[in-house]
């Protein structure tokens, strides 16, 4: 099946810091989301990337769609406390019915 | 008001008893899913419906069945629980189940089965 591996597993940042986590697939997606989980809580969606190349901003993260159609990354600028939680890549082709997950990055930032 | 609603949100129980999730989601969307997430934080879907039918079912044990009275619902039961089945499992919704649209998750529910 497919596989999703994000990197790196985890990240121990100072708070102000950038941090960068990227997402490979060994297949192609057509779409691209990425997730992040709080303690306790389902993924909430940070952004979504429907086309190749395509880079989009949300207030401090950029995330890209790898021009190959099997990667993507995600970027977060000036860290701060609430930044703290798992990042989830996920992979979507059109009529496939699923999402695919990678595994996640912990991200922690310290004060 | 919550989109995706779980309950309950914890659930202590014994091997080889039966128990159910329930979800509801206020979205107006016509697909939903089951998620399960691992001690390892690794999340893996079993179930997808959309309008009702089973539209995916990525091969879980006969012991779960999910079921979906209406598009806003879908239940999960679990027969003969195993240790094996100690997870965190969350209900998704989307807009469409082919065109990319986002999962919206709810809060989930800690399975603890001793």
């Amino acid at each position: 099946g497919q596989q999703l591996n994000q990197s790196p597993q985890s990240m121990f940042i100072q708070e102000g810091e950038d941090v960068s986590m990227n997402c490979t697939s060994s297949s192609i997606f057509n779409t691209w989301l990425w997730y992040k989980q709080d303690p306790g809580e389902g993924p909430v969606l940070l952004i979504a990337l429907y086309k190749a190349g395509e880079l989009t901003s949300n207030g401090r993260l950029t995330a890209q769609f790898g021009i190959t159609r099997k990667d993507s990354f995600l970027n977060i600028s000036a860290s701060i406390p609430s930044d703290v939680g798992i990042y989830f890549c996920a992979g979507r082709n059109t009529n496939a019915g699923k999402s695919t997950f990678g595994d996640g990055t912990t991200l922690t930032v310290k004060p | 008001d919550t989109a995706v609603s779980q309950t309950p949100k914890y659930l202590v129980t014994q091997m080889g008893n039966d128990k159910s999730i329930k979800c509801e989601q206020n979205l107006g969307h016509d697909t939903m899913y089951w998620y399960k997430q691992d001690s390892k934080k690794f999340l893996k879907i079993m179930f997808s419906y959309n309008n009702k039918e089973l539209i995916i079912n990525e091969t879980v044990p006969n012991r779960f069945s999910p079921k979906s009275p209406d598009k806003a619902h879908l239940n999960l039961h679990i027969n003969s629980l195993e240790l094996g089945d100690s997870a965190v499992y969350f209900c998704a919704s989307s807009q469409d189940q082919g065109l990319g649209a986002p999962l919206h998750f709810g809060n989930g529910t800690r399975l603890t089965v001793t």
